[in-house]
């Protein structure tokens, strides 16, 4: 296993597309959580899933993004009707339930036009 | 509500010489843990070291240790005998035991090593 992947890595859409990344963590965790990270700022919580519920969403993740994990594998987060205000790099994170070990993918930086 | 502060938007060390990165938070809770993370250009998050609130010792990690000092609420990370390889922003993290595990961050800071 060689960490959270998360793809694409760089996505760059037209305002009011939809679009969709995923995120495959590390196949033995099993919470998988979605940040968002704006420039110049730390990451912000948007979601978290303990196996394939999904138990906390942030007042940031607005009707217009939804989250899913199905089989409590891999993750997908959509972006409905993109604003410009989306434009930030979208980070993943899986660790064990008990555990505080932490490991993050590389991120996918959505760029709105 | 759960807050963590970092108040030095951006600081310089020469090559060889040791730094603090400050960092302060506010939590009500009793079990928590705090962490530190570096994240290059690149832009993944890469982990340093971590304190649990009850841990009585100061965490170490080779050249990082993290100043935990629980009565003033803060937890600033010490870099020994920076290297180049060392700048990148640096974030510190709270989390609260029992708010589902999600890590609350700082703003960062951009540290700068100077050959």
């Amino acid at each position: 296993d060689t960490g959270v992947s998360q793809d694409p890595r760089h996505k760059i859409t037209k305002r009011g597309q939809n679009v969709t990344f995923r995120c495959d963590p590390i196949s033995e965790h099993n919470r998988l959580y979605w940040y968002r990270q704006t420039l110049g700022q730390g990451p912000e919580f948007l979601t978290y899933f303990q196996n394939e519920a999904q138990l906390e969403k942030s007042r940031l993740l607005s009707d217009r993004f939804s989250a899913e994990r199905p089989k409590g594998s891999f993750s997908t987060l959509e972006i409905q009707r993109t604003e410009q205000g989306d434009s930030a790099m979208y980070l993943c994170a899986s660790t064990e339930q008990s555990g505080y070990g932490y490991t993050f993918g590389s991120g996918t930086r959505l760029t709105v036009v | 509500a759960q807050k963590i502060t970092q108040t030095q938007p951006g600081m310089f060390v020469q090559e060889k010489e040791a730094v603090t990165l400050d960092c302060t938070y506010d939590t009500s809770d009793q079990s928590y843990g705090l962490f530190w993370y570096k994240q290059p250009s690149s832009g993944e998050m890469i982990f340093l070291i971590y304190q649990g609130s009850y841990d009585e010792q100061n965490a170490t990690e080779g050249r990082y240790s993290l100043n935990f000092q629980k009565a003033r609420k803060s937890a600033n990370l010490v870099i020994s005998a920076s290297q180049l390889g060392d700048s990148a922003m640096y974030f510190c993290a709270m989390r609260e035991l029992n708010q589902g595990g999600k890590l609350i961050f700082g703003q960062g800071t951009e540290l700068s090593v100077k050959p």
